[in-house]
Order: C-alpha cells, then sequence, then structure tokens
C-alpha cells in the first residue's frame, strides 16, 4: 500500500547543477501537485498536473519546470540549482481538483534538498 | 495575495485540550482543512470542514469555523503525546487550482 512515493529522499547539489525529482502514486488519481517547504512559510505550490499530458504553474514556479508523461508519475525538475531552492519538496495527489471535501490530498514523505 | 495565518509554536500537558487557531483572509473559501505533520513525513489530512457549516466534531477534534471573523480553530481534547506534531490550517476556494496553507503551528505535548 504505497501511496505517494518519492525519490530521493535527501540530496546535496553544488549551485549551477541540475536535478529531477521523483514522484509516483499508484492510487490512480487524476491531480498531481509540486510543493514546497520553507521554515515559516507553510506550503507553497510550486506546479500541478490536472492529468496525464498537462501541467499548470502554481504560486512559485519560476526555477522549475515539471513533465507528466504517465499518468503514475509527476517529475520535477531543477535546470540550474540555486541556493534560494533550498528546502523540503513534497508531492501530492489527489483524486478531485485540491483534494476538496472528502477526497484528500496523500502526500509524500518529501525530498529535502540542499543546494550549497 | 490571499493569507493564512496561525501561531507558531503550542505548548500543552497531557490530558489537556489543545486550541490551535487560524485566521484567513479569504471570504471566498470553501473549503478549511487541518492536516497533521509528523517528523519526517508528509502532511496528513485530519479533517475539513465546508464553509457553511459551524462546526464538525471527529472524536476528539472539533472543528469550530467563525465565518464572519474567518477565524478557524482546531480543539484536540484529552491530548495525548502522541499529537506532538505540526498542524498545518488550508483553504481552497471551488474555482481555482490553488490551496493556501498557513505556516503551521508546532504542538509539544509534555507528559
Amino acid at each position: 500500500n504505497a501511496g505517494v512515493t518519492q525519490t530521493p529522499k535527501f540530496r546535496v547539489l553544488k549551485t549551477g547543477q541540475s536535478m529531477t525529482l521523483l514522484c509516483a502514486q499508484d492510487m490512480n488519481h487524476e491531480y498531481m501537485y509540486w510543493y514546497r517547504q520553507d521554515p515559516g512559510m507553510g506550503l507553497r505550490l510550486i506546479h500541478y498536473s490536472v492529468g496525464e499530458g498537462t501541467t499548470a504553474k502554481g504560486e512559485v514556479p519560476d526555477g522549475y519546470n515539471v513533465s507528466r508523461l504517465k499518468k503514475q508519475n509527476f517529475l520535477l525538475g531543477l535546470e540550474s540549482a540555486a541556493p534560494s531552492q533550498t528546502s523540503v519538496y513534497f508531492c501530492a495527489s489527489s483524486y478531485s481538483v485540491l483534494g476538496t471535501g472528502n477526497q484528500p490530498q496523500h502526500f509524500g514523505d518529501g525530498t529535502r534538498l540542499s543546494i550549497l | 495575495g490571499e493569507d493564512v495565518e496561525q501561531s507558531l509554536f503550542l505548548s500543552v500537558r497531557e490530558g489537556d485540550s489543545s486550541v490551535i487557531n487560524c485566521t484567513y483572509t479569504d471570504s471566498s473559501s470553501t473549503y478549511l482543512y487541518w492536516y497533521k505533520q509528523e517528523p519526517g513525513a508528509g502532511l496528513q489530512l485530519l479533517t475539513y470542514i465546508f464553509s457553511n457549516m459551524d462546526m464538525k466534531q471527529d472524536q476528539r477534534l472539533t472543528v469550530l469555523l467563525n465565518k464572519k471573523d474567518k477565524h478557524l480553530s482546531l480543539r484536540i481534547a484529552d491530548t495525548q503525546t502522541g499529537d506532538s506534531a505540526i498542524y498545518f490550517c488550508a483553504e481552497s476556494t471551488t474555482n481555482n487550482n490553488d490551496m493556501r496553507f498557513g505556516a503551521g503551528t508546532r504542538l509539544t505535548v509534555k507528559p
């Protein structure tokens, strides 16, 4: 009963390096989301997807790209990492938009990313 | 933009009641949520309330909504050490794809 799985769990990058964070869900959810969590700021939406092959910008999309080639996977890419992107990244999925009402968002355990 | 605010810390003794407060600014908020985050884990939905409700109770959890004052609270009865976590308030509207989170309240339960 995996739910939402994020890989890797931890990563340290140097400024300018690129990397991809992977999110996989096995619940056949249509909607998937990437958030970042910073101290004292709660979660902020980076990008989201309302279905396979679709992506859209959230509140803080700059410096990130995403792809949803398969329904179960949602990838978050950093093309040229910057220290300001040091954060904990959470992926979530839901059956309906935003998990409204009794269709909640299911979260992964997070990826802790440090940019030196 | 629209904001969700909550105090950052709350400390209670085991067996007492905990009350975590949240205020929001978007008058068109449709759903309001409480999530719990334990160390090293993602967010887990605890409960939610629709904006036309004043109160919702679920076992030890009671959610109160004052829509006029845009104030949401979560009361945990008989607080246990296992309730120690960060609690996030969040709100959303039906017409957009954004959910706004507060910064989280770190609840510490002392034995």
